[in-house]
């Protein structure tokens, strides 16, 4: 079975804050994605990477960064959190190509006060 | 552009059967998944279709059609813990998936 599991389900920040969410995979899956999920809209993509130290924009890239230093870790940032980022965060990864099916890791729910 | 349309909410009663539409418009298509969200959780995956035709799972079938660009995901003898959000996605090709926001299904008793 894959195993996608993130750092925290639930999180409280301030604005301001640089936020750390943190997304591993066990199934030397090659690509790895960073999602948000608000009501009414839907999972929209963030980033992703297809490989080690490569990262590619999603549809909303805006106020975050990503980093890919070893091949299980996938981590996104929120340089400067803000209320508007408040939001259900998904990682998930595919083996071989990034347009097959994705596994998806539990959810960090991030609160931005 | 890449666009991707299902229902927003649908009830149905446990022990019947509800079909889930799914329309979409992509620059390419590859394929097209099915996916279940229970409330608080990640999307599971349920099924794939990349052929026109029926796929059969179950108590679930998924249905495609490329001409219309069309899917539906049809589930028979409804449960309460079906109770869920239904994803449709779509492999266009040189991308990542393109997700439609889900169709919310409350089933009753």
């Amino acid at each position: 079975d894959v195993k996608v599991t993130q750092s925290s389900r639930y999180l409280v920040k301030r604005t301001g804050e640089k936020v750390f969410l943190e997304c591993v995979q066990d199934m030397d899956h090659e690509n790895m994605f960073w999602y948000r999920q608000d009501p009414g809209l839907g999972l929209r993509l963030i980033y992703f990477s297809y490989d080690v130290k490569m990262k590619e924009k999603g549809d909303i890239p805006e106020g975050y960064s990503v980093s890919r230093e070893k091949k299980e870790r996938f981590s996104l940032i929120l340089e400067s959190a803000s209320t508007n980022q408040t939001s259900m965060y998904l990682c998930a990864s595919s083996l071989r190509q990034y347009q097959e099916t994705q596994y998806f890791g539990p959810g960090t729910r991030l609160l931005v006060l | 552009g890449q666009n991707i349309d299902q229902p927003t909410e649908m009830t149905a009663t446990e022990g019947a059967i509800v079909q889930i539409n799914c329309t979409y418009q992509t620059s390419g298509f590859n394929g097209l998944f099915w996916y279940q969200q229970h409330a608080g959780e990640a999307p599971t995956f349920l099924s794939y279709n990349v052929l026109d035709g029926l796929e059969e799972k179950g108590r679930f079938s998924s249905f495609l059609s490329r001409s219309k660009g069309y899917s539906y995901l049809l589930l028979k003898e409804l449960q309460m813990k079906d109770s869920a959000s239904y994803l449709c996605a779509v492999n266009s090709g040189n991308t990542p998936l393109v997700f439609g926001k889900g169709t919310r299904l409350s089933v009753i008793a």
